[in-house]
């Protein structure tokens, strides 16, 4: 079975602290996604890589980097943690075709206090 | 401003009904859309799709269907079961690489 794992499903962080989320995929993919999901927003795509060593700014990026030295492993990191950077974060990757769009990874419910 | 829309949060529906979600977009360059299903604490897994060149496209219980002219789509479950209770994503690309998505509705299928 195919998957994306996220290392943590819940963090609680401090605000000021920098902050990794890691994922790794096992399909072999060359894109890998990261996202937030917020109510009524839905979700919003933070950094996106299409090979190792590359990564593309999504919509929402200030406050956020990421980091693929593995073609397997994606991570984001969030420089200095801020309340409003508490959210769920979903990871997900995908061959490069369309036709079944990402598949994602469990989520990692982060929250800065 | 969202190029995905899907306008009702929340929709209940009975078991056995029909259960249709809507999705609106704006983008003309769009030529591929997907639905996602999201249980609680689970990350979206992926449901059904359509391409701009048809209109329709069915699996089992899930029917999609795409109105290119008026940007809308809609996903059909027939019978709806409980087991569907779920949050739906609606998702499109026009490089099949990035997908929008929208910010989702709240099926809930009472028994």
């Amino acid at each position: 079975d195919v998957k994306v794992t996220q290392s943590s499903r819940y963090l609680v962080k401090r605000t000021g602290e920098k902050v990794f989320l890691e994922c790794v995929q096992d399909m072999d993919h060359e894109n890998m996604f990261w996202y937030r999901q917020d109510p009524g927003l839905g979700l919003r795509l933070i950094y996106f890589s299409y090979d190792v060593k590359m990564k593309e700014k999504g919509d929402i990026p200030e406050g956020y980097s990421v980091s693929r030295e593995k073609k397997e492993r994606f991570s984001l990191i969030l420089e200095s943690a801020s309340t409003n950077q508490t959210s769920m974060y979903l990871c997900a990757s995908s061959l490069g075709g369309g036709l079944y769009g990402y598949t994602f990874g469990s989520g990692t419910r982060l929250t800065v206090v | 401003d969202q190029q995905v829309k899907q306008n009702s949060p929340s929709l209940s529906v009975q078991e056995g009904r029909i259960s249709i979600l809507n999705c609106d977009y704006t983008n003309s360059m769009f030529d591929y859309f997907l639905w996602y299903k999201k249980y609680p604490a689970e990350g979206p897994t992926f449901l059904i799709s359509i391409s701009s060149i048809k209109d329709k496209n069915e699996d089992g219980r899930f029917t999609v269907f795409l109105n290119k002219s008026a940007k809308h789509l809609s996903l059909h479950i027939v019978p709806s079961q409980p087991g569907d209770s779920a949050v739906y994503f609606c998702a499109a690309t026009g490089n099949g690489q990035n997908f929008v998505f929208g910010p989702g509705t709240r099926l809930s299928v009472l028994p």
